[in-house]
């Protein structure tokens, strides 16, 4: 069965520093697409990243980046220069196609604090 | 932008009612999804639809169904609320394509009393 994990359930980083926030998954599956979303208390969940299994490049988008070890079965969320902003849930969550239906499995979440 | 939207945000019900929750996605996307949060528990898929009146279970799917008459509406139903049901429901679409996010709706915070 595939599996997300999460084992930070909070983490707390100073404005301006970074921040890293474990996920590991299990799969037996080689083609699948992994995520980390953002849930402020407003609620409203927001995509973050997304990473290609098939993709050796980590993905980045501004001063999100992750570290994607594939054999490791590991996809860490690195925030960068953090911001009050960044203060939410992360999810990490896979995806992948199995017997024909689709599988979008997410992890337990990370309760991220910035401290001014 | 993509919006899905459900139908409340808080809602309370008594236990033994029927109960419908109600997500409408406006971007034309085949996949539709019903999770529930709970706290320490993330995200658990009770239903999802792939295609108008086509529906598959979740992890969690006893005490739910789902209907999907049209492809832009996507309803959970709670045949007889119970208290254990009190919990967040997150609708999300999907376009069908390989490398597509899902977009979620603002949640429904369902107390059952």
């Amino acid at each position: 069965a595939q599996t997300v994990t999460q084992s930070q359930p909070e983490m707390s980083v100073q404005e301006a520093e970074t921040v890293t926030l474990s996920c590991t998954y299990d799969t037996s599956e080689s083609d699948y697409y992994l995520f980390w979303y953002k849930q402020p208390p407003s609620r409203q969940m927001i995509l973050v990243i997304r990473q290609e299994a098939y993709k050796q490049q980590n993905a980045t988008e501004n001063r999100f980046s992750v570290n994607f070890q594939k054999a490791a079965k590991s996809f860490s969320l690195k925030i960068s220069d953090s911001q009050l902003g960044d203060a939410a849930m992360y999810f990490c969550a896979y995806r992948a196609l199995i017997g024909g239906s689709e599988k979008l499995v997410f992890g337990k979440g990370t309760k991220l604090t910035v401290n001014p | 932008d993509v919006k899905v939207t459900q139908s409340s945000r808080y809602l309370v019900k008594r236990t033994g009612e029927k109960v419908f929750l109600e997500c409408v996605q406006d971007m034309d996307h085949e996949n539709m999804f019903w999770y529930r949060q709970d706290p320490g528990l993330g995200l658990r898929l009770i239903y999802f639809s792939y295609d108008v009146k086509m529906k598959e279970k979740g992890d969690i799917p006893e005490g739910y169904s789902v209907s999907r008459e049209k492809k832009e509406r996507f309803s959970l139903i709670l045949e007889s609320a119970s208290t254990n049901q009190t919990s967040m429901y997150l609708c999300a679409s999907r376009q069908g394509l390989p490398n597509t996010e899902a977009f979620f709706g603002q949640g429904t915070r369902l107390t059952v009393v």
